[in-house]
């Protein structure tokens, strides 16, 4: 089983500055990585498929990167609607895995 | 429009069965791009995959609930039902529904196009 690790866990950051979260798979999994975001009380939503190809309605800002192991989300100019939690998810093997998840906070 | 919509008990008790139904719009279970699985999320925490069944009615489990978890559809009605038996109170999340859609027939796991709402499910003494 594939174990996906995201770091860090918290991320205080100031608005309209960039924000780098990461996350790391316990084998290869090439570029079956998916990244979402989650607003309190509401489900998770794709932002990222593929390691880096936005889904349908993502803004620009946000944008993924990486392959095998490592991957990063960026998010450049950060909104007051992007402090929230992300979590990675790993598709390459069943199961797929999901990160602890990093909590982007204003700093 | 794609919608899915999970609904069940609020409250269990421990032991009991819980059964959760996953009602889907927008796109049809038989179709064989398609597969729906459930995550559950305790409060604060990471999300948790449990269970996936494709179009063919293949199934994939989470192997440390294997044992516990049956997933099934009912294409006619659009719904897809998890059961999980034995609940006990560190089951207590939201159980969401969420859809995979690939571009044609694959075994492979995938990333979740669109999810459910949730359901909270939590414990009565």
């Amino acid at each position: 089983e594939i174990v996906m690790t995201q770091s860090p866990a918290t991320l205080s950051v100031s608005p309209g500055e960039r924000a780098t979260l990461s996350c790391r798979a316990s084998q290869s999994i090439s570029s079956d990585l998916a990244w979402y975001q989650q607003k309190p009380g509401q489900a998770p939503r794709l932002l990222i498929y593929g390691a880096s190809t936005r889904a349908t309605g993502i803004p620009a800002r946000f944008s993924g990167s990486g392959s095998g192991t490592e991957f990063t989300l960026t998010i450049t100019s950060l909104q007051s609607e992007d402090f929230v939690v992300y979590f990675c998810q790993q598709y390459h093997n069943w199961p797929p895995g999901f990160g602890g998840g990093t909590k982007v906070e204003i700093k | 429009q794609v919608t899915l919509k999970e609904s069940g008990p609020v409250l269990v008790k421990p032991t009991e069965t819980l059964t959760l139904t996953c009602t889907v719009s927008g796109f049809s279970l038989n179709d064989a791009r398609m597969g729906v699985s459930w995550i559950r999320q305790p409060p604060g925490k990471a999300l948790e995959w449990l269970a996936h069944i494709f179009s063919t009615d293949e199934q994939s489990y989470s192997t440390s609930l294997k044992s516990r978890l049956t997933i099934s559809k009912d294409t006619s009605k659009s719904q897809v039902v998890l059961t999980m038996t034995n609940m006990d109170p560190v089951d207590t999340a939201t159980y969401y529904c969420a859809r995979i859609s690939r571009t044609a027939w694959s075994r492979a796991p995938y990333y979740f196009d669109y999810w459910g709402q949730g359901t909270l499910v939590t414990f009565s003494s």
